[in-house]
């Protein structure tokens, strides 16, 4: 079965401080990693993604993927109140298979200032 | 800037009834998805849509769920005899091209809030 798994949290954090967020997944079928960052009463927006193992950097947020380990980051540097929200990581089969996305439950993240 | 706007906000129905959700995709984009996420749960694919037919879909999008295009701007969502458990948000979602492609992005509306009574 396809299965993403990701502590709820809350994670409370002061502001300025560098974010861990964290999945783990059981297939390794699935080669593309998304990240999408959810704030109350909103729809999911894309945050980033990436496609097989590696680093990925987009400003204060950077993604990390070992697929040895079936694991996946979202590292957040210097860490703002307005960065409080849900984050949830996806998983997806490769282009040319399924694109059907598996989230998980989403991680709370909160940045008190 | 663009954006998938989604109506009702909340919608309160009694079990069986008929629900029409409704959504506008941004407007240069041709795929369509709805996805739902029960309170506490995780976001669900239920069902994608391209050129006037559904391209994929999830377990959950039994019979009872249908998709249309009823003109060039809405994309609807219909659950024709509503339980309780289909209580939850429901996300509409478009993006210019198929996942895998440029322009896969999905951009996300903000969601109609379904409570079945």
């Amino acid at each position: 079965q396809k299965e993403v798994e990701q502590d709820p949290g809350p994670l409370s954090v002061p502001e300025g401080a560098i974010v861990s967020l964290n999945c783990t997944y059981s297939n390794s079928a699935f080669q593309y990693f998304m990240w999408y960052r959810q704030y109350s009463r909103k729809g999911p927006e894309l945050l980033m993604y990436t496609y097989s193992s590696g680093n990925k950097e987009d400003g204060r947020f950077t993604a990390q993927v070992d697929k040895s380990s079936k694991y996946i980051s979202l590292f957040i540097r210097d860490s703002q109140p307005s960065d409080s929200a849900t984050y949830l990581c996806a998983v997806r089969e490769e282009p040319g298979g399924s694109y059907i996305p598996t989230f998980g439950r989403g991680t709370s993240l909160i940045v008190h200032p | 800037e663009p954006e998938v706007t989604q109506t009702p906000s909340h919608q309160v129905t009694q079990m069986g009834q008929e629900v029409i959700l409704r959504c506008v995709p941004i407007s240069n984009h041709l795929y369509f998805y709805w996805y739902r996420q029960i309170l506490g749960q995780k976001v669900e694919f239920l069902v994608s849509f391209y050129n006037n037919e559904i391209s994929e879909k999830s377990e959950i999008f039994d019979d009872q769920f249908s998709v249309e295009r009823p003109d060039g701007s809405n994309f609807t969502l219909k659950i024709r005899s509503t339980k309780l458990e289909d209580s939850a948000m429901y996300f509409c979602a478009s993006s210019e091209a198929l996942p895998g492609g440029e322009g896969e992005t999905q951009y996300f509306g903000p969601g109609t809030r379904l409570l079945v009574l």
